[in-house]
């Protein structure tokens, strides 16, 4: 069936630096794919969503690209803050439903 | 629009005991999903409905559990007989909908369940 394997935490940053979180996909057909974000407290937040191969969704700085030949979606950003400090979920659509990945919690020091 | 909303936000309750909970979707949304969140890991598909249709359940989805959307608008969910591994949060999420098509989901605040 379809799967979501994102990379494992904690990840421990200093503000400032670059920040990659690893996403893989295995999926049948033409998924959508998604990073989802939770801050602490809070509700389930999508942060970029792209549809098709070679799209690149991009909000609030964080950037992912749909590479369908290498099965990824990985998430970027140039510069983190101490805000962004929150659990990261990979996705991918499946029919009707989402597929989550296990998360990635996500922690900023200033 | 306030988005979707769940209820109650907390729950707390004794082995055995039978739960339910409430989630009312955006007003224009037809479909209307479940998912289950344990502790440390992403949240898992439960069962969706298209209006007062449900049109799929998961195999996570216990006998114990049953879920309603009498006249397409709110949903309940229902654990009977609960079990301390029932402790979860439990996400409500809505969408526009059509067979097929893949349509945005917008997630309420959850119902975090704990089973003593």
């Amino acid at each position: 069936g379809d799967s979501v394997t994102q990379m494992e935490g904690p990840v421990t940053l200093s503000e400032e630096a670059f920040l990659t979180i690893n996403c893989t996909y295995t999926a049948t057909g033409y998924p959508s794919l998604f990073w989802y974000v939770q801050y602490p407290g809070e509700g389930l937040q999508l942060l970029l969503k792209a549809t098709k191969a070679d799209d690149k969704g991009s909000n609030k700085g964080f950037e992912a690209t749909y590479r369908k030949e290498t099965t990824s979606f990985h998430l970027e950003k140039g510069s983190v803050q101490v805000s962004d400090s929150a659990v990261y979920f990979c996705a991918l659509s499946s029919a009707s439903k989402i597929i989550f990945g296990s998360g990635t919690r996500l922690s900023i020091r200033p | 629009d306030t988005g979707v909303s769940q209820n109650p936000r907390h729950k707390i309750t004794k082995r055995g005991q039978n739960v339910t909970f409430r989630c009312d979707p955006i007003s224009e949304h037809n479909r209307l999903y479940w998912y289950r969140q344990t502790l440390g890991q992403g949240p898992e598909f439960l069962t969706y409905f298209q209006n007062e249709a449900q049109l799929e359940k998961s195999r996570l989805l216990s006998d114990r559990f049953s879920a309603e959307r009498p006249k397409g608008s709110f949903s309940t969910l229902e654990i009977q007989r609960t079990e301390q591994g029932d402790s979860a949060m439990y996400l409500c999420a809505s969408s526009l909908g059509q067979a097929f098509s893949y349509y945005e989901q917008y997630f309420g605040p959850g119902t975090r369940l704990t089973v003593t």
